[in-house]
């Protein structure tokens, strides 16, 4: 089964200051069609996952763009560019290129 | 727009059965695969199974093949989940999640349920 590693799991921020997250495949994550199905999750306190980036970089609707994805490969990133109060919580990267579907154990991102 | 409601969790005691609900609204449900996936405090976020849009396609994880089955209704805009079996390590917040494709060859979930609290203890 494929791993995704990510790092940090706890990520401290100031206010105002860039975050990045990595997450690391043990395969390349290509699939035949040539796209790559990287997805990146945010876990808010108390809610469920919701979808932020999907296929390594395109942004959901009303996701604000100081969140970015970037990567190809087994090497992914998720930035935010300036950290604001309501992006603490749970990022999770996952995968579905391949099958089982596997996440990344999550980064906990707080603020300092 | 798309809501998708879980319910049926609760404490159940170990070998017990239990089987979860998700009622989907705001969107075509039968134009959808769908999956449930756990949260769980040991291993994180759990990928459990898939269902194409008209049923007839399922896989399972490892970890609960033989034990869990997924099914739909698409009368009535429900997915299922009946677990049997159950181990204390099930224990777990339950998730039901929405595909962007009717037929899955790669997984993409956008949207997920708010999820049900599922306790196997004695």
């Amino acid at each position: 089964d494929v791993v995704l590693t990510q790092s940090p799991l706890s990520l401290p921020v100031t206010l105002g200051q860039p975050a990045s997250i990595s997450c690391r495949s043990s395969q390349s994550l290509v699939y035949s069609d040539g796209n790559t199905y990287l997805n990146w999750f945010q876990q808010r306190p108390g809610q469920s996952p919701r979808r932020l980036i999907y296929e390594v970089s395109n942004r959901d609707s009303g996701v604000p763009d100081r969140f970015s994805g970037s990567g190809s490969g087994t090497d992914f990133t998720l930035k935010i560019s300036r950290v604001e109060a309501e992006d603490v919580g749970l990022y999770y990267c996952m995968q579905g290129t391949y099958w089982p579907p596997a996440f990344g154990q999550g980064t906990k991102v707080e603020i300092k | 727009q798309v809501h998708l409601v879980e319910s049926g969790g609760g404490v159940v005691q170990p070998g017990r059965s239990l089987r979860l609900s998700c009622a989907a609204s705001g969107f075509r449900f039968s134009s959808h695969g769908m999956h449930w996936v756990r949260q769980t405090p040991g291993k994180g976020l759990e990928w459990l199974a898939v269902i194409w849009d008209d049923g007839s396609n399922r896989q399972y994880g490892d970890s609960v093949k033989d034990r869990f089955t997924i099914s739909r209704d698409n009368s009535k805009e429900t997915l299922y989940l009946e677990m049997i079996s159950l181990r204390p390590e099930d224990t777990g917040v339950y998730y039901c999640a929405r595909d962007v494709q009717p037929k899955i060859l790669v997984a993409n979930f956008d949207y997920w349920g708010q999820g049900t609290l599922v306790t196997v203890s004695s």
